[in-house]
């Protein structure tokens, strides 16, 4: 079983629908977690933590669950600019030095 | 203030050559890492260097070397290349452990023949 399991999509979805990404993973020890945005072709770049409470910044949801071990990213009212691959992030066991990155969900918002 | 930078772009080896990528970062940072991302597998930690003068090893490190040359700097190289080396490579630095915001470079593209 992977560390950090996503649907890679696509998920194609029109302007302004609200899109839900979930991702699990497998240890329990993991103590934080992220959500970065990766562009095509372009560098991984930070779009929110993630916190136990959850947390919203704008348009965007992260919730965790750590009972059940996943972690979401809701992005509601989305927009054409919104379309990209979404990774899921956890820190590693045995040290703070070590994130565990998933495959990606691929976002297309459309016309 | 050009954040964190890698030279080459682009590469082409053929199998058993060796080159070094470069990265370098202008933001002060302690920790700096280098990852690879093939298609299905995600980023994996190859070496990271929690602070300058320090190296250790991440998820797949066999065919590669590391040198922090100093706080900025965190090379690459790749001894005797193999087609399985061909992949995006990406540096990143953090100001301190990696549960910090990881800012990554734009990355090289290496194919090895």
């Amino acid at each position: 079983r992977k560390e950090v399991e996503q649907d890679p999509g696509p998920f194609n979805v029109p302007e302004g629908a609200t899109v839900a990404f979930n991702c699990t993973y497998s240890n329990s020890a993991s103590q934080s977690f992220f959500w970065y945005r990766q562009d095509c072709r372009k560098e991984p770049k930070l779009l929110m933590s993630v916190y136990s409470s959850g947390n919203e910044d704008g348009r965007f949801t992260a919730q965790l669950n750590r009972a059940s071990q996943y972690i979401s990213l809701l992005i509601r009212d989305s927009k054409l600019s919104d379309s990209a691959t979404y990774l899921c992030v956890v820190s590693s066991t045995g040290g703070g030095n070590k994130l565990t990155f998933g495959t990606g969900t691929q976002l297309k918002v459309e016309l | 203030n050009a954040g964190v930078t890698q030279t080459p772009k682009f590469q082409v080896l053929k199998t058993g050559q060796s080159m070094t990528l470069q990265c370098a970062q202008d933001m002060n940072h302690n920790s700096m890492y280098w990852y690879r991302q093939d298609p299905g597998m995600g980023l994996r930690l190859i070496y990271y260097s929690a602070s300058e003068g320090t190296t250790d090893k991440g998820e797949v490190p066999n065919g590669y070397n590391v040198s922090r040359l100093n706080k900025r700097e965190f090379s690459l190289r790749l001894e005797s290349a193999a087609p399985s080396q061909t992949s995006v490579y990406f540096c990143a630095s953090s100001l301190g452990s990696a549960v910090e915001t990881q800012y990554f470079g734009p990355g090289t593209r290496l194919l090895v023949l």
